[in-house]
């Protein structure tokens, strides 16, 4: 069965950098892009970008350009999402999924990132 | 960046009841449009596709319609497990942006 697994709650400061992975199983890694969505306390779902594993293409949002980088290790089946320059308005719960036909079919749990001097 | 309103914000409902929820596009994204359900402190679940394609084994009570810029989730029969949030999410162009979200409260 598909499951993406994500690492742990981090706690930053402000300015540092953050790097989530998110480990795939259960289909072959590089036949779907994964998508990093997050989502504020209390507030909606917000689209980060894309990665395709095969050959590590890269879409940002706007909002993130120059701030997140999005990478891949097929050797492991894990994709990762670093933010850097972190602000509070930062803090928020950080989900990869598993793009269907281009939404959204598979999700992690989660990752908390709370920035806090 | 292609905008989306859900509407409304907030509905109170009770179990039994047909409720409808809109999402409205700022241009037309076809019929590229997905559908998810979130309950507190859980990942979103994909409950329709392409507008109008259920998602495997999602209840039968959930249905979506329409193409262009408006789109509808309506569910037929409100059950207890449905009280969540919902959301749509438009899959036509990067960046590919959510509504809002709809809080799908009991009455």
């Amino acid at each position: 069965q598909v499951q993406l697994v994500q690492s742990g709650a981090e706690v930053e400061k402000p300015g540092a950098s953050v790097k989530v992975s998110c480990k795939a199983s259960g289909y072959t890694f590089t036949r779907y892009s994964i998508h990093w969505v997050r989502q504020a306390p209390g507030q909606g779902l917000e689209w980060m970008g894309i990665i395709n594993p095969n050959g590590g293409y890269t879409s940002y949002a706007q909002k993130f350009q120059g701030r997140v980088t999005m990478t891949r290790d097929t050797s492991t089946s894990t994709v990762y999402m670093e933010l850097t320059n972190l602000y509070s308005d930062d803090t928020a719960v950080y989900y990869c999924s598993r793009d269907t036909g281009s939404y959204s079919a598979y999700w992690g749990q989660g990752t908390l990132v709370t920035v806090s001097s | 960046d292609i905008q989306m309103t859900q509407s409304p914000s907030t509905l109170s409902a009770s179990v039994g009841d047909r409720v409808t929820i809109t999402c409205r596009a700022s241009q037309s994204i076809s019929s590229w449009l997905a559908w998810y359900q979130q309950k507190p402190g859980k990942a979103p679940k994909l409950l329709i596709y392409k507008a109008s394609s259920l998602e495997s084994g999602v209840p039968s009570r959930f249905s979506g319609s329409g193409s262009g810029t408006e789109f509808t989730l309506t569910i037929s029969s409100l059950q207890p497990d449905d009280f969540a949030t919902y959301y749509c999410q438009q899959y036509d162009t990067y960046p590919y942006t959510f509504g809002q979200g709809t809080k799908l409260e009991i009455k």
